[in-house]
């Protein structure tokens, strides 16, 4: 079935450098991406979303990229911060509100 | 505006007893999904519904579970007969279901232990 997926289990980062985290997505019908954040004990919570009419959307100190043509999305966060440390999923809708969610990359922040 | 909320936040059941999982969306919101995840993996989707309707309950398992929305009071995600593999973190999300935004909001969720 159309599944989404991410290419690396665990990311450590320096704090201050930037992070990035690939997702890969085989539903070429998704229109609208989503990354999260959850932190452990806690529900995931939205960072930034993506249509599939757009290439890049910034906001605060995070960008989302994404490359229709092979399918693959990216979340850039800026001068990491320990604060960032969680597990960051992305997730995908191809029709209707049900979301698919990716495995997930845990990211962590070294001092 | 306070988010959406899940009780009870941990909860314990023998093999065999039900558990009964509750969610209050966002103000404002109609729409709720349940999502469930196991350790280290991401959330899947489960069911979703709207006031009285469940819309897609795709992702729920074929008995024991389910789940209602009902015009008054939260939404409930019901397991009955529980088994070990029943234990995961299990999440709901709302959204306003406003044309053209998909955003869902999280709730802490629910952990269910079986024992």
């Amino acid at each position: 079935g159309e599944s989404v997926g991410l290419h690396l289990p665990t990311l450590s980062v320096q704090e201050g450098d930037n992070s990035i985290i690939n997702c890969a997505y085989s539903n070429s019908a998704s229109d609208y991406f989503i990354w999260y954040k959850q932190e452990s004990g806690k529900g995931p919570q939205f960072i930034i979303d993506i249509r599939s009419n757009m290439d890049k959307r910034q906001g605060q100190r995070v960008t989302v990229l994404l490359n229709k043509t092979v399918k693959h999305l990216s979340l850039q966060i800026a001068a990491t911060q320990p604060g960032d440390s969680a597990v960051y999923f992305c997730a995908e809708t191809g029709g209707g509100n049900k979301l698919t969610f990716g495995t997930g990359t845990q990211l962590k922040v070294e001092l | 505006n306070a988010g959406v909320m899940q009780n009870p936040r941990h909860l314990v059941r023998r093999r065999g007893q039900e558990a009964r999982l509750r969610c209050s969306p966002m103000k404002g919101h109609s729409h709720v999904y349940w999502y469930r995840q196991l350790p280290e993996e991401g959330l899947k989707f489960m069911v979703y519904l709207q006031k009285e309707n469940i819309i897609d309950e795709s992702g729920m398992p074929k008995e024991r579970f389910s789940a209602e929305f009902p015009k008054e009071g939260p939404s409930i995600l019901r397991i009955q007969q529980v088994v070990r593999g029943d234990s995961a973190a299990y999440f709901c999300a709302s959204s306003p279901r406003t044309s053209g935004q998909y955003e869902q909001y999280f709730g802490p969720g629910t952990r269910l232990t079986v024992t």
